[in-house]
């Protein structure tokens, strides 16, 4: 399967902060990543999708002012939290994926606390 | 749509007896099913998945699933069950065979093993 990492491993910010996450797949060409995240003790929530050279397609209730999601090229996309607020604190996870893939293939994962 | 719900929240069992994790789906077609594991703090790692070939899946670590499409059910089973199983786990539903489908999560079981 397909390497993924994650850039940073965790962050500590302040309220108000902007954060920026990497996900970056090492030896596959994602043409599809998706942002997915999970709140202590919850299962993961699908944040949004994007497509590499298109605007991403965001769940219901997610701001898309606030998520910003980049996926510039086949290997990176980076999500950032905008204004980031302690509701905003959770773990960010990226999977990759491809059109001749039936799987994801899940990054390690981003714990962000707002403080 | 698809959804799918894993039946208990927590399930304990003494190391060395067999290990039982519910799921069940619901889906308009012919779905690709997971089984993934969390260990705390730490990634997703995937267990097994059901693509539509053989019914009975064997995983990693000596999991293996069923598919059942009468009982719209993906239990995941392991005969003898290890300290180091102890950990969450989801099962997800993927609405296709194309990578590039969005994941839909259970809420995850804990499972305790009693040394």
């Amino acid at each position: 399967g397909a390497v993924v990492s994650q850039h940073p491993s965790w962050v500590i910010c302040k309220s108000g902060t902007s954060v920026k996450i990497e996900c970056r797949s090492l030896d596959f060409q994602a043409t599809t990543m998706f942002w997915y995240r999970q709140f202590p003790k919850q299962s993961l929530m699908l944040m949004a999708t994007s497509n590499e050279g298109s605007k991403a397609t965001y769940e219901q209730g997610v701001e898309k002012d606030k998520f910003l999601i980049n996926h510039a090229s086949l290997t990176l996309s980076t999500l950032t939290v905008t204004s980031a607020h302690p509701e905003d604190s959770s773990f960010y996870i990226c999977t990759v994926s491809g059109r001749a893939y039936n799987e994801q293939f899940f990054g390690p994962g981003t714990r962000l606390t707002v403080l | 749509a698809q959804s799918v719900t894993q039946l208990d929240s927590h399930v304990s069992v003494s190391e060395g007896t067999p290990v039982l994790l519910r799921c069940n789906y619901s889906s308009s077609y012919s779905p690709s099913l997971f089984w993934y594991v969390q260990h705390p703090n730490k990634g997703l790692q995937l267990l097994l998945k059901y693509t539509s070939a053989a019914t009975l899946v064997k995983g990693i670590n000596g999991f293996e699933a069923e598919f059942k499409k009468s009982e719209t059910s993906f239990h995941l089973t392991k005969p003898s069950a290890h300290m180091s199983d102890a950990a969450e786990y989801f099962c997800v539903v993927k609405l296709s065979n194309f990578g590039n489908e969005k994941l839909t999560f259970g809420t995850g079981t804990r499972l305790t093993i009693i040394p």
